[in-house]
């Protein structure tokens, strides 16, 4: 069992370039999110899907788009990559019920933009 | 302004002891409280979660409460050994938010010497 799987796992880009990061969760879960985690700053929400074909921005959306492609998957892009996007990303899912529902973490993208 | 605080960047305690961690908030209404685990290079891990209505949640060494007049949780872990070592976070899910979405702590960093 999986469970939240985040590809690539390190990458380096240069300003300018874009970039879509992959997650995909084995659990059958409803809800998917994404996160940066700077030194700091703790987590930050970027956007989440509450359910298959419904994105909503988080606390810091500006600079990327998510894709909810299926119940699985929930993909990050950053189209114009900048230095301040330079953070450690993670992906995470959380099953059925409204409320009171733990997440399940992937391991996290780390990504350097010089 | 709307905050949740984690007192402690770093906690250091001897082998034996009992670590408390403790997680403020201010400006929210929180209805559940969670308390995640995590270790460097890997995403969070969901160790325990608390309604708003109740006090205190045990499992095995590990013991959360909370309370809801002083706008605080407590997290214990009692017999610490150095495999508890790793960064803690305490994260809400505010009445007044999406439902399922959380706002984290920036975490304490546990240590524990042998």
């Amino acid at each position: 069992n999986a469970g939240v799987t985040q590809t690539p796992k390190f990458q380096v880009l240069k300003t300018g370039q874009s970039m879509t990061l992959q997650c995909a969760q084995d659990m059958n879960h409803n809800s998917m999110y994404w996160y940066r985690q700077d030194p700091g700053m703790g987590l930050r929400l970027i956007y989440y899907s509450a359910s298959e074909g419904t994105t909503d921005k988080g606390e810091v959306p500006n600079g990327y788009n998510v894709s909810r492609l299926n119940k699985r998957e929930f993909s990050l892009r950053l189209e114009s990559a900048a230095p301040s996007q330079t953070s450690v990303y993670f992906c995470a899912s959380s099953g059925e019920g409204l409320r009171g529902q733990p997440q399940h973490f992937g391991d996290g993208t780390r990504l350097s933009i010089l | 302004s709307q905050k949740i605080e984690q007192n402690s960047e770093a906690l250091n305690i001897q082998e034996g002891k009992t670590a408390t961690l403790t997680c403020n908030y201010t400006n929210y209404s929180p209805a559940y409280l969670q308390w995640y685990r995590q270790d460097p290079g890997r995403g969070p891990v969901f160790l325990l979660l608390i309604r708003e209505n109740e006090k205190e949640k045990r499992k095995e060494r590990l013991k959360v409460t909370f309370d809801t007049t002083l706008k605080q949780s407590l997290f214990h872990i009692t017999a610490s050994q150095p495999a508890d070592s790793a960064t803690y976070l305490c994260a809400l899910e505010n009445y007044g938010g999406s439902q399922g979405n959380l706002i984290f702590g920036k975490g304490t960093k546990l240590s524990v010497k042998p």
